[in-house]
């Protein structure tokens, strides 16, 4: 079945730092990638997403292009800050047109100042 | 104006026990879920209900019954409570009728503790 594999955490960075979160999916077809963030205490937000091949999504200087040939959605920010510290999850849509999203098993980033 | 809202909070109570977890959406879709997030934040769906009808129930133990009594509206009820049910329950929703390919919207989170 579809599934996806994030890079394991925690990742610690110093402010201003580059971060990748590396993440694959295996899946047949198409489908649609998301980014979705939890800060401590709180719910998942959507931070970014792509729907075909060769886009790329952005959101608060995050970005992250959709790889078919790799089946990569890797996560990057140039110059991270404290207030990125959260849990980053990667997630694709189920392919049986239910909506159900298949999660990464989240990786942690803490910035520490 | 929150999207979709989860009430408790926080639960905590005894094994045996049951509860009730509500969820409000009014966002206008026509699809809502559970998700349940362990204490290694993993989350898997549980459940997912389009239009009032039942279209997802995954491997879920039959002591959770979730409701729908109108498309904004999903509620989660969990019998007989055991300590293994201790975890973070995420309601969702999205906006495609079955589903699609876009995303979705989540709750706050109910932290559930079973004592």
């Amino acid at each position: 079945g579809d599934s996806v594999t994030q890079m394991e955490g925690p990742v610690t960075l110093s402010e201003e730092a580059f971060l990748t979160i590396n993440c694959t999916y295996t899946a047949t077809g198409y489908p649609s990638l998301f980014w979705y963030v939890q800060y401590p205490g709180e719910g998942l937000q959507l931070l970014l997403k792509a729907t075909k091949a060769d886009d790329k999504g952005s959101n608060k200087g995050f970005e992250a292009t959709y790889r078919k040939e790799t089946t990569s959605f890797h996560l990057e920010k140039g110059s991270v800050q404290v207030s990125d510290s959260a849990v980053y999850f990667c997630a694709l849509s189920d392919q049986g047109n239910t909506g159900k999203l298949i999660f990464g098993q989240g990786t942690t980033l803490q910035v520490k100042p | 104006d929150t999207a979709v809202s989860q009430t408790p909070k926080y639960l905590v109570t005894q094994m045996g026990n049951d509860k009730s977890i509500k969820c409000e959406q009014n966002l206008g879709h026509d699809t809502m879920y559970w998700y349940k997030q362990d204490s290694k934040k993993f989350l898997k769906i549980m459940f997912s209900y389009n239009n009032k009808e039942l279209i997802i129930n995954e491997t879920v133990p039959n002591r959770f019954s979730p409701k729908s009594p109108d498309k904004a509206h999903l509620n989660l009820h969990i019998n007989s409570l055991e300590l293994g049910d201790s975890a973070v329950y995420f309601c969702a929703s999205s906006p495609h009728t079955r589903g699609g390919r876009t995303e979705a919207f989540f709750g706050q989170g109910t932290r559930l503790t079973v004592v």
